[in-house]
């Protein structure tokens, strides 16, 4: 098993809609948890970080966190064609060294239909 | 606002040569990641440093090594280079809140 799996897609919404990004991970002590937005052949791009459980809200991206469960997702409202991109979920391992470490995801191929 | 700086963006080698890769972390970031992301694969975490010492250390080969200098900035040394090898190398660099990644280097060993 994977220390953090997301369905690979590709995730195909139209634009305007809801999209809906899952992920779930495996160490039940982990404690931060980001999403990172990736373009092909570019860098992946930091959008949303939670630390605890609930809701957290930037734009038209909502963060949602359950630990007991260990899932996390994404909801990006009004998808536009520009959020075309693979979405990376990166897991802060617990027992780590560095509080910025991360364990990442195989990514989440998402296509925004005009 | 600052971001990371990679040098250089492209580079091309021959197998069996040596190949050096520069990041220049965010101003007062104290912490520097490296990752190897191959074609339609998540990025590979390498080794990072925190305070110019060598922090955490992922699926490294022993070709490679890495060290983090009194101003910072990290270079990553590869020798013995292998087709295998070529990738985008990303740099990343954090405070507590997250990595924030450079536009990384596309390494192509021939």
């Amino acid at each position: 098993q994977k220390e953090v799996e997301q369905n690979s897609g590709p995730l195909s919404v139209p634009e305007g809609a809801i999209a809906s990004l899952n992920c779930t991970y495996s160490d039940r002590g982990s404690q931060s948890f980001f999403w990172y937005r990736q373009y092909s052949g570019k860098s992946p791009e930091l959008i949303m970080s939670i630390y605890s459980n609930g809701d957290k809200e930037d734009g038209r991206f909502t963060a949602q966190l359950n630990k007991a469960s260990q899932y996390v997702s994404l909801l990006i409202r009004d998808s536009q064609p520009s959020d075309s991109a693979t979405y990376l979920c990166a897991v802060n391992p617990a027992g780590k060294t560095s509080y910025d470490k991360v364990i990442f995801g195989p990514g989440t191929s998402l296509s925004v239909i005009p | 606002a600052a971001g990371v700086i990679q040098s250089p963006r492209h580079l091309i080698k021959e197998k069996r040569e040596t190949a050096t890769l520069k990041c220049y972390p965010i101003p007062r970031h104290d912490t520097v990641y490296w990752y190897q992301q191959g074609p339609g694969q998540d990025p590979q975490f390498l080794i990072s440093f925190y305070e110019k010492m060598q922090s955490d250390k992922g699926s490294i080969p022993d070709r490679f090594s890495a060290q983090q200098f009194s101003d910072y900035h990290s270079e990553l040394n590869m020798s013995s280079l292998e087709l295998g090898d070529s990738a985008l190398y990303f740099c990343a660099s954090s405070s507590g809140r997250g990595q924030f990644f450079g536009p990384g280097t596309r390494l192509t060993v021939l």
